[in-house]
């Protein structure tokens, strides 16, 4: 089993409706990360949490919703999207809130707003 | 804040010659430095990491990146190149309690041909 699984790992949605991806890490590790991967441009850093908690968010409009229900899952729950939120969702774990704890990335989900 | 430039959008390389990819940093003092590489459709993977120490690092798949701080570089270098190595690689840098804050560079796709 990979460390970081995603699902789903493909996505088609209507500006309407509410979705949810989610991110299992199986790593052991404390802190867990969303991404966005965009076409042409670098990776944006989305949200972070520690053991739980919400450290970071890096000014994401709140039609993304991030959950961690455990320091194992991480879900970002989708509604009301517009088709500039098409992307390559990221989600990835380390040990520790040090920035030498190197990030271990899931396979993405593929979002397409339609 | 720390920032960082891959000056090649795209490079293309012949199977079993050398590759060279450059990457320059800007941050203040000594920062995390960090190669990951992207296969289509997939997530990253760390290639390798330079924290402090011996400035020549090896990583994975026979890849290494030396850090030169006179001249603000972390190029990754790999000897002879396999029609796997194909992919996208990027660059990152963090810094101490960053929280896996990495900026991320906009990456350099490499094609390999026969």
């Amino acid at each position: 089993e990979t460390g970081v699984t995603q699902t789903p790992r493909h996505l088609v949605m209507g500006m309407t409706n509410k979705k949810s991806l989610k991110c299992e890490q199986h790593l052991g590790h404390n802190a867990m990360y969303w991404y966005k991967q965009s076409a042409k441009k670098p990776l944006e850093l989305m949200f972070v949490y520690s053991l739980e908690e919400r450290v970071e968010n890096n000014s994401v409009p709140s039609r993304f919703s991030p959950e961690c229900p455990n320091s194992s899952h991480l879900f970002l729950h989708l509604h009301t999207l517009q088709p500039e939120d098409s992307a390559l969702y990221l989600c990835a774990s380390s040990q520790g809130q040090r920035g030498d704890s190197p990030l271990h990335f899931g396979n993405g989900t593929r979002l397409t707003v339609t | 804040a720390q920032s960082v430039t891959q000056p090649d959008i795209h490079i293309t390389v012949s199977e079993g010659a050398s590759l060279e990819l450059r990457c320059n940093y800007s941050y203040g003092a000594t920062p995390y430095l960090f190669w990951y590489v992207q296969s289509p459709g997939q997530g990253l993977q760390l290639l390798l990491k330079y924290f402090s120490g011996d400035t020549l690092v090896q990583g994975i798949k026979g890849f290494e990146a030396e850090f030169k701080r006179s001249q603000s570089s972390f190029n990754l270098r790999k000897p002879s190149v396999h029609w796997s190595d194909a992919a996208e690689y990027f660059c990152a840098v963090g810094a101490p309690d960053s929280w896996g804050k990495l900026q991320f560079g906009a990456g350099t796709q490499v094609v390999v041909t026969p």
